[in-house]
């Protein structure tokens, strides 16, 4: 399985809308509804952000949102902080009982 | 509270084994899948195994295919990671997870802190 495609850094002011995107193929993101984002401060555990593409987990700020078109998935968040500043991956289910995560994706705010 | 605590890790030379562990609390751990996903340094994540509440339906990734075995103990609320014929590239910090989806797998909703692997002779 290869990784998920994610750009490497991506940056934005306080209070300014970023988009990650993560793009595979028709055998992961592009079949299933089953991609998942995490935000990493450095040092830490990642933490769930959003799950079945577009869902929020109990406790994350609705600034996160999720979408997918096609093979690519992306994580929206809006109105940014400075605690936003993190790594950023996408998962998804890769078929065959199987999961892939992206490169990630280093978030700077500016 | 809700917890994972990974132990186990260490140095070990190339060929060798070591088992880690992860204890659970705070949740139901008997009917919870769980993972096991890696990161090593200064890179991304990456799956290595899952495995069902009942310990009937396990998935390992191709690049620990037959050399790792996932189990667990439901009356310790422990889950385990034995690792065998290690390489360089299995170095990393490895987490436990909890499977949160009830639908596919994908969707880690608990991790532990980590435990540091280092394969080095």
């Amino acid at each position: 399985q290869s990784a998920l495609t994610q750009p490497a850094s991506v940056s934005g002011s306080p209070g300014q809308s970023i988009a990650i995107s993560c793009t595979g193929t028709s055998s992961d993101v592009g079949s299933y509804n089953f991609v998942s984002w995490y935000q990493q401060h450095p040092g830490k555990a990642p933490k769930l952000m959003i799950y079945e593409g577009s869902k929020r987990p109990s406790g994350v700020s609705n600034r996160f949102s999720g979408s997918k078109s096609g093979n690519t998935a992306s994580l929206t968040i809006s109105g940014l902080q400075a605690e936003d500043e993190a790594d950023y991956y996408c998962c998804s289910y890769a078929g065959t009982n199987t999961l892939v995560f992206g490169g990630g994706t280093k978030l700077t705010v500016l | 509270q809700v917890q994972l605590v990974e132990s186990g890790g260490g140095v070990v030379q190339p060929g060798g084994s070591l088992r880690l562990s992860c204890a659970a609390s705070g949740f139901s751990f008997t009917t919870s899948g769980m993972h096991w996903v890696r990161q090593a340094p200064g890179k991304g994540l990456e799956w290595v195994t899952f495995i069902q509440y009942d310990e009937n339906t396990k998935y390992y990734s191709d690049s620990v295919k037959g050399r790792f075995t996932v189990s667990r103990d439901n009356s310790k609320s422990t889950l385990y990671l034995q690792m065998n014929s290690l390489r360089a590239e299995d170095t990393a910090v490895y987490y436990c997870a909890r499977e949160g989806s009830t639908r596919a797998i994908h969707a880690f909703d608990i991790w532990g802190q980590g435990t540091m692997v280092t394969v080095s002779s």
